[in-house]
């Protein structure tokens, strides 16, 4: 399957709390799980990636976890500022019909943090 | 480098013109991705090049849509005839590697079909 499911759609935060996104995705033999933020009016942005031979990394407020048994990850961010809100979106490297890995992106969370 | 750059930035035009799209990709890069976004249904692959070949195109979504890439410096996704549910924004990405390395967004286009 090519599914990557991302939950919440939208998160609300107070300046300074912590806030959390999931994802789930189908295909076992994705490696590649990269986080992008998109900002108004520009294009995603990564902002950190785990591949599956690790289960977290961390870069300085942000971090991932990765559970490959049950096929989800995480992102974590910590001590939230208001140049936070954004749209985060996870990915998932999915094996196309033609072998080659491609991105599949999840639907995106709406994420805005209040001062 | 400016990073992935694509053109135009805004696009209005009317429903059955032949809309273009234009992308140019980090020098280096060897694979090309074409993204739709919409509220409704996210970020879409459309379709993907490596080494200006085409690889997957199984997201396009009908034969209104085509792309090209004549070569490592430029690829095209042209609309005909457009319509006003094409009316989405429009990234071209860009990464050195297979789909299990960083892509490179451009500041997308957004198309408007009237």
């Amino acid at each position: 399957g090519e599914n990557v499911e991302q939950h919440p759609s939208t998160l609300s935060v107070q300046e300074g709390d912590s806030a959390v996104i999931k994802c789930t995705y189908s295909d076992s033999a994705s490696n590649y799980f990269p986080w992008y933020k998109q900002e108004l009016g520009k294009g995603p942005q990564l902002i950190i990636d785990i591949r599956s031979n690790v289960g977290e990394k961390k870069d300085q407020r942000i971090a991932v976890t990765l559970n490959k048994t049950a096929k989800h990850f995480s992102l974590h961010i910590t001590e939230t500022q208001p140049e936070d809100s954004a749209v985060y979106f996870c990915a998932a490297s999915i094996r196309g019909n033609t072998g080659f890995q491609k991105l599949v992106f999840g639907t995106g969370t709406r994420l805005l943090v209040s001062p | 480098d400016a990073g992935v750059i694509q053109s135009p930035r805004h696009e209005v035009t009317e429903m059955g013109q032949e809309v273009t799209l234009r992308c140019k990709p980090i020098s280096g890069h060897d694979y090309l991705f074409w993204y739709r976004q919409t509220m409704m249904r996210g970020l879409e692959l459309l379709i993907y090049f490596n080494n200006n070949v085409p690889i997957d195109d199984s997201g396009m979504p009908e034969d209104r849509f085509s792309a090209k890439m004549p070569n490592a410096s430029f690829s095209t996704l042209k609309i005909q005839p457009s319509e006003p549910r094409d009316s989405a924004v429009y990234f071209c990405a860009s990464s050195f590697g297979r789909g299990t390395t960083e892509a490179f967004f451009g500041q997308g286009t957004r198309l408007t079909v009237v």
